[in-house]
């Protein structure tokens, strides 16, 4: 059973980085071609897909629009994790953010239990 | 403002069936087969109801089905039972990497 234990801090200051981390069990974050997603969700912007990455012979990254320039996702293969780093928060940022596991096309069938992250100084 | 619509609520009572719609354009639900459907109670993470239009993953009840026609796509609960409250969203590939969801519906099992 795939489980993703999500950790990180819950407060972040307007203008500072937002980091949160994805621990995976039951799975490698290294599986060839299995996407890991960050997404968050807000009263304001709804559910919104934020990034991935995925291993297939290479590291890819595809990253959403609304927050390219801003957003990092790393994998760490020694941990079995990944990561979010999200520059420059406003609180627009302010949601609740999950990991995920799962294509675009076929659904997120894994869920972190999400963070409630609150952008406030 | 979500990419795709949804109605903010539905309802029914035990045992009933009930429909929840979502509807965007060609340049997602309409362009792919790639409709997905989670269920999300309250405090907790949403979870995958159906993949790909109407496929069922694993442990998902079969009283829990999907369909699309054109843009728009539905997601159809029958035998409606008292945890099946919550709410329910809609997702969509729609082309280069990107991913669109709607807005929502809120379930009230009557």
């Amino acid at each position: 059973q795939v489980q993703l234990q999500q950790s990180g801090p819950g407060l972040v200051k307007p203008s500072q980085t937002l980091s949160l981390t994805c621990a995976i069990s039951g799975d490698s974050v290294s599986s060839n071609g299995v996407p890991w997603n960050w997404i968050r969700q807000s009263p304001s912007r709804g559910l919104e897909w934020l990034g991935r990455t995925y291993y297939k012979s290479t590291w890819y990254y595809d990253y959403a629009v609304s927050v390219k320039g801003r957003i990092t996702i790393n994998p760490d293969t020694s941990k079995n994790q990944f990561s979010l780093q999200l520059n420059s928060v406003t609180p627009e940022d302010t949601a609740v953010y999950y990991c995920t596991r799962g294509q675009m096309r076929y659904g997120m069938d894994v869920w972190g239990q999400g963070t409630t992250v609150t952008v406030s100084s | 403002q979500s990419a795709l619509t949804q109605p903010p609520s539905a309802s029914g009572s035990p045992g009933q069936s009930v429909t929840i719609s979502c509807t965007g354009t060609s340049s997602d639900v309409g362009g792919y087969n790639s409709v997905s459907w989670y269920q999300q109670h309250p405090g907790k993470a949403p979870k995958l109801m159906i993949s790909e239009v109407s496929k069922r993953p694993s442990g998902v009840p079969d009283r829990f089905s999907g369909s699309k026609s054109g843009n728009t796509a539905s997601l159809t609960v029958s035998g409606l039972q008292a945890e099946d409250e919550a709410d329910y969203y809609c997702s969509s590939y729609a082309g280069n990497n990107n991913l669109v969801f709607g807005g929502g519906t809120k379930l009230t099992v009557l």
